[in-house]
């Protein structure tokens, strides 16, 4: 299983609703990531775990926040969302990188295109 | 700061013309330059990745290369399903950081 699987595929969600997007991978892979992609720009990186503990927070607006439960589960926590939050959301994984050169690539999953109305 | 640049932003290609597609960086310690593909609406699909200066690696139509400064991925007589985004990106620090830095894309079509 080489899969990172992201759930729901689309979200559409008001202002003022409460909604979590949630991530998956059964590689054994211990670090795992959420980026944000909006139309036609690279994506940015938001969060990184690293064997279940936050490790890199990019300055997200606390209006998203991130959970990992476990080490195969990766949960992105929304509130009070705006219209510009739109964008598709990648959740991706990786081996942790280690000190003498081990060398992953990471698995992105598919992406939760999210609409803030 | 550590930086990514792609270029071109968009290329069109005719079936079967080869051509190059660079990725420049500016960054201190590289740990590791990837590659990827991704295709619109979908998330980024992991083509390789390179460590060292000369280092190569091909799959199928594709091949990077790696410099002290740049990445080139050559593609060899393309076909229409090569059409895609490719993303370069470089993973760079010390300290075990996992921090990924994109370059914002190359857009290539491949036209039969």
């Amino acid at each position: 299983d080489t899969e990172v699987t992201q759930t729901p595929k689309h979200l559409v969600m008001g202002m003022t609703n409460k909604k979590s997007l949630k991530c998956e991978q059964h590689m054994g892979h211990r670090a795992m990531y959420w980026y944000k992609q909006k139309a036609k720009k690279p994506p940015e990186l938001m969060f990184v775990y690293s064997y279940e503990k936050l490790s890199i927070n990019e300055s997200v607006p606390s209006r998203f926040s991130p959970e990992c439960p476990n080490s195969s589960l990766l949960n992105l926590h929304l509130h009070a969302l705006q219209p510009e939050d739109s964008a598709l959301y990648l959740c991706a994984s990786s081996a942790k990188f280690s000190p003498e050169g081990g060398r992953y690539g990471y698995t992105f999953g598919s992406g939760t295109r999210l609409t803030v109305v | 700061e550590d930086q990514v640049t792609q270029s071109p932003e968009a290329l069109r290609l005719q079936e079967g013309e080869s051509s190059s597609l660079n990725c420049s960086y500016t960054v201190s310690g590289l740990r590791g330059l990837f590659w990827y593909r991704q295709d619109p609406g979908k998330g980024p699909e992991f083509l390789f990745t390179l460590y060292s200066a000369g280092e190569e690696k091909e799959k199928e139509r594709l091949k990077a290369t790696l410099t002290k400064k740049e990445s080139f991925l050559h593609i060899t007589a393309p076909k229409p399903e090569d059409s895609a985004t490719y993303l370069c990106a470089v993973q760079a620090g010390q300290g075990g950081s996992e921090k990924l830095v994109f370059g914002k894309g190359t857009k290539l079509t491949v036209n039969p």
